[in-house]
């Protein structure tokens, strides 16, 4: 139980072009998804918390306009990088909550290599 | 504020014991504990709460100390699975719907 499925696994694309990375709960409802993320060797920096059907919180730092979150079901969240460049070349890693209630652990999609050339 | 991890990497043979700590200069409510493989989605291992408590399944377990605003994992004979980085996350103050901060990762590696 608790499969989150993220796609896709990797991309590469040309700077200025615009990516979308799905985020499903697959046999849960999700209240709450973050997105993370995560540089070579190094812990999980959250970026934005979203909860269904409200929009999302993002962090200190984080472009809302650059980092596009959408959370328009209980099953499904995107985040869409808009006009990437070399420097947004990153893991980002999805995760799934039931309710808003820290004490549920977080369950994490398999992430999402990206490469802007 | 990020918590701690020490040590920061750690090499055992298969059946060995390790200590993972997760330290926090905040009032903590709550205590995660995850493991990730390269490549891999991190897994969700156990959640502490405060009020002081201990928990674990097969040869892991955790404690959870709020006084000391400490967590600390336990790997015992430890087996060529448990190779990973593992990160805790800390729910600080006192409200269960803080958000969760990674610790930087300690990185397991058991051989044969």
């Amino acid at each position: 139980g608790a499969v989150v499925s993220q796609h896709p696994s990797w991309v590469i694309c040309k700077s200025g072009t615009s990516v979308k990375i799905e985020c499903r709960s697959l046999d849960f409802q999700a209240t709450t998804m973050f997105w993370y993320r995560q540089f070579p060797k190094q812990s999980l920096m959250l970026m934005a918390t979203s909860n269904e059907g409200s929009k999302a919180t993002y962090e200190q730092g984080v472009e809302k306009d650059k980092f596009l979150i959408n959370h328009a079901s209980l099953t499904l969240s995107t985040l869409t990088v808009t006009s990437a460049h070399p420097e947004d070349s990153s893991f980002y890693i999805c995760s799934a909550r039931v309710g808003q209630n820290s004490n549920q652990p977080q369950h994490f999609g398999d992430g999402t290599r990206l490469s802007i050339l | 504020q990020q918590p701690v991890q020490s040590p920061q990497a750690v090499i055992l043979r298969e059946g060995e014991d390790a200590v993972i700590n997760c330290s926090s200069s905040k009032a903590l409510y709550s205590v995660h504990w995850y493991r990730q493989k390269h490549g891999e989605a991190p897994v969700f291992l156990m959640i502490l709460l405060k009020g002081g408590e201990q928990k674990g399944h097969d040869k892991i377990s955790a404690s959870f100390n709020e006084k000391k605003q400490q967590s600390s994992l336990y790997l015992t004979a430890s087996q060529l699975s448990y190779s990973g980085t593992y990160f805790c996350g800390t729910v600080s103050g006192g409200t269960s719907y803080g958000k969760l901060t990674f610790g930087q990762g300690t990185i397991l590696t058991v051989h044969p």
